[in-house]
């Protein structure tokens, strides 16, 4: 069966460090996969999506990136972190005959202080 | 913008009773709707889908969707305190590519 592997569960960051989010799937090959942040009062929010190695599709502009150097591994990245950038940080792959089913990983919460 | 309109609540039930939990969309063009469950501090979970016009049963929840008025609801019959949590709506936009969430609504169920 899929898996979905996000870490840490937490994390408390000053203002203007950098962030490195990672997130792995075992169980299946060339998943789409996406970035999701949840912040108070805004609902989730994609950010990145990516339907193969190397392929990144922005939805928001911001000083975060994402990387997928493997076809099983998504990586959520800042050189700068932000106050704003504070929240519940997603990652979800998707099946189904148009890749609609989302399933999210256990997601981290990242304070920026 | 495509928008995806939910009453944040929360909705306060009893135990045993109806909950019923709506959502409205603005893309005309969208063909897959879902029903996410949300407990404070842990990830969605995906509890419901559906794809046509009417009801779609599966044990204690039913999803209903009307395209004409581009309307999405869930029904949870005989509410359990368990099912205090918040429920996120989410439609597939239309050309399949991402999901577009709604705030979602806090229900609460009190024994």
């Amino acid at each position: 069966s899929q898996t979905i592997h996000q870490w840490p569960a937490t994390l408390v960051q000053p203002v203007g460090s950098p962030l490195s989010l990672e997130c792995t799937v075992e169980g299946t090959s060339n998943p789409n996969l996406y970035w999701y942040r949840q912040a108070a009062g805004r609902g989730l929010q994609l950010l990145f999506y990516s339907v193969g190695i190397g392929q990144i599709s922005s939805e928001v502009p911001q000083n975060l990136s994402a990387s997928r150097p493997q076809d099983r591994q998504f990586i959520l990245s800042s050189k700068k972190l932000l106050l704003s950038d504070s929240g519940f940080y997603l990652c979800a792959w998707s099946v189904g005959q148009n890749n609609e089913k989302l399933f999210f990983g256990s997601g981290t919460q990242l304070s920026v202080l | 913008q495509k928008e995806v309109e939910q009453n944040s609540g929360p909705l306060s039930v009893p135990e045993g009773a109806i909950a019923s939990l709506n959502c409205t969309y603005s893309d005309r063009g969208s063909q897959s709707f879902f029903w996410y469950r949300q407990y404070s501090g842990k990830s969605p979970e995906l509890i419901m889908f559906i794809y046509s016009n009417g009801d779609k049963e599966d044990g204690r929840f039913t999803a209903q969707l009307n395209k004409a008025s581009q309307y999405v609801s869930l029904l949870i019959r005989d509410s359990q305190p368990s099912d205090s949590a918040t429920y996120l709506c989410a439609v597939m936009n239309s050309g399949y590519s991402t999901l577009t969430f709604g705030k979602g609504t806090m229900l609460l169920v009190s024994p």
